[in-house]
């Protein structure tokens, strides 16, 4: 079964700051990855998500970015970093058998100061 | 806008008793799920109901589906102290991405 990896777990960070989080996948191949964050006590809104090596798709407007480098790895980034971006930010991944469920990390919380 | 809109945000009750959260979408679906996600945690898929079933079980849960008033309902049969999460719903379109709800948070006290 697939297994993900995210880190750090817990990251705080000054305003203005860049940002890298990182996503990595085991135990499947070519999978759909997501990012979402989620602020405290909300759901989930996605962010980015990626069908394949390069290809990042952006589903809001904002200071963040996406990469996926490699098959297995997804990163998310930002030069600056806003009091906004704090939050939960997940990873998951949907398999290339089974688009339609979907598996999370365990998230990385990120503080803005 | 989020797709889905879980009804009650919050809710407590004591161990033994059912729990039912609800789920209202908008637009027409191709399955609809439901995850859970205890505090601080990465979300757990329960249970996934296609669009022309009314009724899936998996366990102790039961989740309806009814396209024609676009809404869900999750049951939770036999609660114990470790249903405690919050339980989001997301609805599945023509496309690779889900669209989460609110969620609602579950209680259950011992």
């Amino acid at each position: 079964s697939q297994t993900i990896h995210q880190w750090p777990a817990t990251l705080v960070q000054p305003v203005g700051s860049p940002l890298s989080l990182e996503c990595t996948v085991e135990g499947t191949s070519n999978p759909n990855l997501y990012w979402y964050r989620q602020a405290a006590g909300r759901g989930l809104q996605l962010l980015f998500y990626s069908v394949g090596i390069g290809q990042i798709s952006s589903e809001v407007p904002q200071n963040l970015s996406a990469s996926r480098p490699q098959d297995r790895q997804f990163i998310l980034s930002s030069k600056k970093l806003l009091l906004s971006d704090s939050g939960f930010y997940l990873c998951a991944l949907s398999r290339g058998w089974d688009q339609e469920t979907q598996y999370f990390g365990p998230g990385t919380r990120l503080l803005v100061l | 806008s989020q797709q889905g809109e879980e009804d009650p945000q919050a809710l407590s009750i004591q161990e033994g008793e059912n729990a039912t959260m609800n789920c209202s979408y908008k637009t027409s679906i191709n399955n609809l799920q439901w995850y859970r996600q205890n505090s601080g945690r990465g979300l757990v898929h329960l249970i996934l109901i296609r669009s022309n079933e009314r009724e899936k079980h998996s366990g102790r849960l039961r989740v309806t589906l009814d396209t024609s008033k676009k809404s869900s309902s999750l049951l939770i049969t036999a609660s114990r102290a470790a249903d405690t999460a919050s339980y989001f719903c997301a609805t599945a379109h023509n496309t690779d991405k889900l669209i989460f709800g609110t969620g609602t948070r579950l209680q259950v006290f011992p």
